[in-house]
Order: C-alpha cells, then sequence, then structure tokens
C-alpha cells in the first residue's frame, strides 16, 4: 500500500502559471520533504517541515513556497513556474529527522 | 567540496554476480547518518540501507549491505547475487548534524545487470 502519495504522477502547466502539487502520508511521519530532481541529477532539497515548522535551504528560489496544513498533508506551489523549473518534483517522510526517508513516486512537471 | 561522491557515473554486473558501488563522504561532524537509495527508470526513490556513524558494525538488509570505513569516510553498498531487476540509480546520501536538517545526494550510479 502507497504511504507516501503524490498527486498528479505528471503534471503539464504553461510558463508562468502557477501550478501546486500534493502530498499525503499515512505514515504519520514527523518531517515532510520537498526535493527537485532535474534530468540526471541527484535530487536537491527545496525545504522540509518538522511538524510545523518550516525550513527552506538557502538557495531554494522565492518562487517556490510549501504549505502543511496537517500532519498527514504538504503541498508545493510554484508561483511563476519558469522552463527551468521543468523537474521531477520528490515528496519525502521521516519519523524524526535522522531516519531514513520514506519517498513517493514523484510527479514529472513539465514547463511550457 | 563534494559532501558525497560517486565516482562511478555507471556500473555494469553480470546477473548473479556480485557488485560495489562506489561512495565517499566529507563531514566534520561525529554524529552523521549514510543512505543508500535506487531510484528505478519509473522514478521512485527506495530506500534500501542506513548505517549511523556509530554504528560499529556493517549494515545488512537481504543482499544488500554497506561496506563502512569510517576512517576512510567510505560507505559503500555491495549487492550480492545480482537480478535483472536491480538495474537503476543509486544514490548515496549522508544526513549530516544534531538535528540531522543536512541531507545531501551523491549524483548517483547507474546499474545495469546484464544476463
Amino acid at each position: 500500500d502507497a504511504m507516501v502519495i503524490q498527486n498528479p504522477r505528471y503534471q503539464v502547466t504553461q510558463f508562468g502559471k502557477p501550478v501546486t502539487l500534493s502530498c499525503s502520508q499515512t505514515l504519520n511521519h514527523n518531517v515532510m520533504y520537498w526535493y527537485q530532481q532535474k534530468s540526471s541529477q541527484a535530487p536537491k532539497l527545496l525545504f522540509h517541515y518538522y511538524d510545523k515548522d518550516f525550513n527552506n535551504e538557502a538557495d531554494t528560489p522565492d518562487n517556490f513556497q510549501s504549505r502543511r496544513p496537517n500532519t498527514s498533508f504538504c503541498f508545493l506551489d510554484i508561483r511563476s513556474p519558469g522552463l527551468g523549473d521543468t523537474a521531477m518534483y520528490l515528496c519525502a517522510t521521516s519519523r524524526v529527522d535522522d531516519q531514513p526517508q520514506h519517498f513517493g513516486d514523484g510527479t514529472r512537471l513539465s514547463i511550457l | 567540496a563534494q559532501k558525497i561522491t560517486q565516482t562511478q557515473p555507471g556500473m555494469f554486473v553480470q546477473e548473479k554476480e556480485a557488485v560495489t558501488l562506489d561512495c565517499t563522504y566529507d563531514t566534520s561532524d561525529q554524529s552523521y547518518g549514510l543512505f543508500w537509495y535506487k531510484q528505478p527508470s519509473s522514478g521512485e526513490m527506495i530506500f534500501l540501507i542506513y548505517q549511523g556513524s556509530y554504528d560499529e558494525q556493517n549494515a545488512t538488509e537481504g543482499r544488500y549491505s554497506l561496506n563502512f570505513q569510517k576512517a576512510r569516510k567510505s560507505a559503500n553498498l555491495v549487492i550480492s547475487a545480482s537480478q535483472l531487476g536491480d538495474s537503476a540509480m543509486y544514490f548515496c546520501a549522508m544526513r549530516e548534524g544534531q538535528t540531522g536538517n543536512q541531507f545531501y545526494f551523491g549524483t548517483g550510479t547507474s546499474l545495469t545487470v546484464i544476463p
């Protein structure tokens, strides 16, 4: 059974049009992470929540925002996507922040 | 400096043979964790194995084992009895820091298992 669920699996959007990616978990984990993975590259951490505590990576563009309305859900909002934001976006969770992360299947985002 | 270095962009192994994927890391922290993940072409990241910096024994999970050499700062993944389904990208990752806020991935190694 899927424990970290990302929706949608594939998303195509226009340059500059806001887009929201969704992640939900059934593991009741404290920590939720968002990664960006461009083609043939390693995943890059964008930000994470430890419960309601938001932690932004220093080099994450301002264009990227996140919301965590409750333990189960976390959203990635891209306010004005550029062509360079085409990537796989991975959501992950962990019980606490030194435990292995469990990943969802990812959302492949294409900006046209 | 790179936190995680994977020097093998691509590896080939014969089915049923063992293969070692290299990973070296750089940290000045005493407490850290090392992870290996598998990413098939479908994109999902699958956790394989974990080694804590204070663990004296090498971690083992089924066909996966982690050859942890702390003095050399290396954490190589050994896959025994390779299967065709092992063909995938493999990422080494490190959690650094007391609060675990810093998490770094290597650039990955693409493993192809040959029948």
